[in-house]
């Protein structure tokens, strides 16, 4: 079965500190796709990134990167310099590539709050 | 804004009521699927519709039923609604079935009272 877990359930951090979001994800397909999705106050659900497996190089994105390592199962999401602005919660989330697993299985998410 | 769009936003109703949700995907994108968010279960995934038919199917209810037009825009019906049933619903849309990243709609709440 798929599952992703997201063991941070609440960060909390002043601005201009660097912080990091983890995803461990399981799942026994060989290929498969990892996502990062924000959610802030207002509800609604901002793709950030795709990444699939055969794919390992790390992304950097403005303030923002991912470290996805195949070997730990695990691909986590950095934020440099947070501001008040990426208060919101997270949510790593993982699909296969058959006909029947394209869903997305989503994490529990993390609650980001970025103080001033 | 994803282009994904639903209506309504809020939706207030009585137990034993039934609902329908709409959900438009973005032009061109033929996938449309169907996530409930509650406080206890978290982000679930419901069923998906690929340019009109139905392509899988996740944790939903009996109670619960949709389709997708030939216009592509979809529609999620929820009968015998019990408070449980209160959640955010999304839909989100991609071109094709598979990978491709998903665009989520803005939601509607719902709520059972």
């Amino acid at each position: 079965a798929q599952k992703v877990t997201q063991a941070q359930t609440e960060i909390s951090v002043v601005e201009k500190e660097d912080v990091t979001l983890d995803c461990v994800y399981e799942t026994r397909d060989t290929t498969y796709y990892l996502f990062w999705y924000k959610q802030p106050p207002s509800g609604e659900l901002v793709f950030l990134i795709r990444r699939n497996s055969f794919d390992e190089q790390n992304e950097i994105s403005g303030r923002y990167s991912w470290n996805f390592q195949k070997s730990t199962s695990s691909f986590n999401f950095t934020i440099t310099a947070s501001q008040v602005v990426d208060s919101a919660v997270y949510f790593c989330a993982l699909s296969g590539t058959n006909q029947a697993g394209t869903a997305l299985i989503f994490g529990k998410g993390t609650t980001l709050s970025v103080s001033s | 804004d994803s282009g994904v769009t639903q209506t309504p936003k809020h939706l207030i109703t009585a137990t034993g009521q039934r609902v329908t949700l709409r959900c438009s995907p973005r032009s061109g994108d033929l996938s449309v699927y169907w996530y409930q968010q509650s406080l206890d279960q978290g982000l679930q995934f419901l069923i998906q519709y690929y340019n009109g038919e139905e392509r899988a199917k996740g944790n939903i209810l009996e109670r619960f039923s949709a389709q997708q037009f030939p216009d592509l825009h979809s529609e999620l019906n929820l009968s015998s609604l019990e408070l449980g049933d209160s959640a955010l619903y999304f839909c989100a849309s991609s071109v094709r079935t598979g990978t491709n990243e998903q665009f989520f709609g803005p939601g509607t709440r719902l709520t059972v009272l």
